[in-house]
């Protein structure tokens, strides 16, 4: 299957600074990439999709000014949580797909974030 | 809207029992269905999907699932679990739409007794 690819896999910050995730998809262009969030002993919460070249479209109740999403190319977005604070560390994690209904989402290794 | 039901958070087989995962989905148009595995601190990874051609699926690591209309179901199976098996499960279906998201099952959490 097709690679995805995520960094940092961990990162530890101070509490009100920014931090940003990548997620590239190595060997495909993904017209969609999908951000997750991901709590402890749960499902996987979808945070946000990004399109290629347009804004994100955020689920309810994610805050965009404090999760920005960025997607300038076929094969990158990234993810900044800015102004962390404890409450955001989580496990994050990204998937990217093609076009057609029937192609998986492919996913990346995931980012634990700890912010103290 | 879809949506997929998992019955059962947590499942635990002795090893070479048979593993059956249940999963239950809600659709208004013909769905396409995933089963994703997770390991503890990774991202998911495919084990096997149902695109609307054969109703039985075969994946990875000896895993199948069978899609069956008629119960609006789609469980997962291994006839011989293995240790290696002891993961997080996750079922999902497309959304479809302009969003052509994938909505995800609250997971099954396997564990295999040795």
């Amino acid at each position: 299957g097709a690679v995805v690819s995520q960094h940092p896999s961990r990162v530890i910050c101070k509490s009100g600074t920014s931090v940003k995730i990548e997620c590239r998809s190595l060997d495909f262009q993904a017209t969609t990439m999908f951000w997750y969030r991901q709590f402890p002993k749960q499902s996987l919460m979808l945070m946000a999709t990004s399109n290629e070249g347009s804004k994100a479209t955020y689920e309810q109740g994610v805050e965009k000014d404090k999760f920005l999403i960025n997607h300038a190319s076929l094969t990158l977005s990234t993810l900044t949580v800015t102004s962390a604070h404890p409450e955001d560390s989580s496990f994050y994690i990204c998937s990217a797909t093609g076009d057609s209904l029937a192609t998986e989402a492919f996913f990346g290794q995931g980012t634990r974030l700890t912010v103290v | 809207a879809q949506s997929v039901t998992q019955l059962g958070s947590h499942v635990s087989v002795s090893e070479g029992a048979l593993v059956l995962l249940r999963c239950n989905y809600s659709s208004s148009v013909p769905p396409y269905l995933f089963w994703y595995v997770q390991y503890p601190n990774q991202g998911l990874q495919l084990l096997l999907k149902y695109t609307s051609a054969a109703t039985l699926v075969k994946g990875i690591n000896g895993f199948e699932a069978e899609f069956k209309k008629s119960e609006t179901s789609f469980h997962l199976t291994k006839p011989s679990a293995h240790m290696s098996d002891a993961a997080e499960y996750f079922c999902a279906v497309r959304s479809g739409g302009a969003t052509n998201k994938l909505i995800f099952g609250t997971g099954t959490l396997l564990a295999v007794q040795p």
